[in-house]
């Protein structure tokens, strides 16, 4: 049972241009979300993440937008650079407890110069 | 400084061995986790150790032996290995049991032939 899901492997965009990564969850009590890059034959490293308190955080040029009614967050990259390109991991929590930090299965990212 | 370290990087084995991948991180933290990542590139977590005590266990088999020998450290000991268990096994850390941010060790590869 897929708690949360990124339902695109894989996206392609060009250098410059916004990327917009995708990630719908179902587990309503999920109230912490993290957005986590991973590069190949590394581990992830965590990016930006977000409280259900907030719609949007934003750090440099990485913005994550959280949407609670419709249990849906995104993470748009602009500009994006050919240095983006890694597996971007969407990862949901339940402050408040010793709940574990639950993975999509990732979504493939790669800038084209 | 590397933050979370984990060894070996990479692990061949044969069925029916017993192995181990040690972890440790420098980062101060009180939580420490093992996940897996499997051939579906899903992250799952196996299990979590706050201050050396387990706090997670996810129904994992009981060839998979946990071990805390201080806070900085977190051993995956495998016994019997089966053909199943050939997955990227990943270790992270954290100061917090939950809503906290998880820092991931580069993964260790294990392939059971």
């Amino acid at each position: 049972d897929q708690q949360v899901k990124q339902n695109s492997p894989s996206l392609s965009v060009q250098e410059g241009r916004i990327s917009i990564l995708n990630c719908d969850y179902t587990n309503s009590m999920f109230d912490y979300f993290l957005w986590y890059k991973k590069y190949p034959a590394e581990g992830p490293t965590f990016l930006i993440s977000i409280s259900s308190i907030k719609d949007k955080n934003e750090d440099g040029r990485f913005t994550v937008f959280l949407n609670k009614s419709a249990k849906h967050l995104s993470l748009h990259i602009v500009p994006s650079q050919p240095g983006d390109s890694a597996v971007y991991f969407c990862a949901a929590h339940s402050q408040g407890g010793s709940e574990k930090l639950v993975f999509g299965k990732g979504t493939k990212l790669t800038v084209n110069p | 400084d590397t933050a979370v370290s984990q060894t070996p990087k990479y692990l061949v084995t044969q069925m029916g061995n017993d192995k181990s991948i040690k972890c440790e991180q420098n980062l101060g933290h009180d939580t420490m986790y093992w996940y897996k990542q499997d051939s579906k590139k899903f992250l799952k977590i196996m299990f979590s150790y706050n201050n050396k005590e387990l706090i997670i266990n996810e129904t994992v088999p009981n060839r998979f032996s946990p071990k805390s020998p201080d806070k900085a450290h977190l051993n995956l000991h495998i016994n019997s290995l089966e053909l199943g268990d050939s997955a990227v096994y990943f270790c992270a850390s954290s100061q917090l049991t939950s809503g906290d941010t998880q820092y991931f060790g580069p993964g260790t590869r294990l392939t059971v032939l």
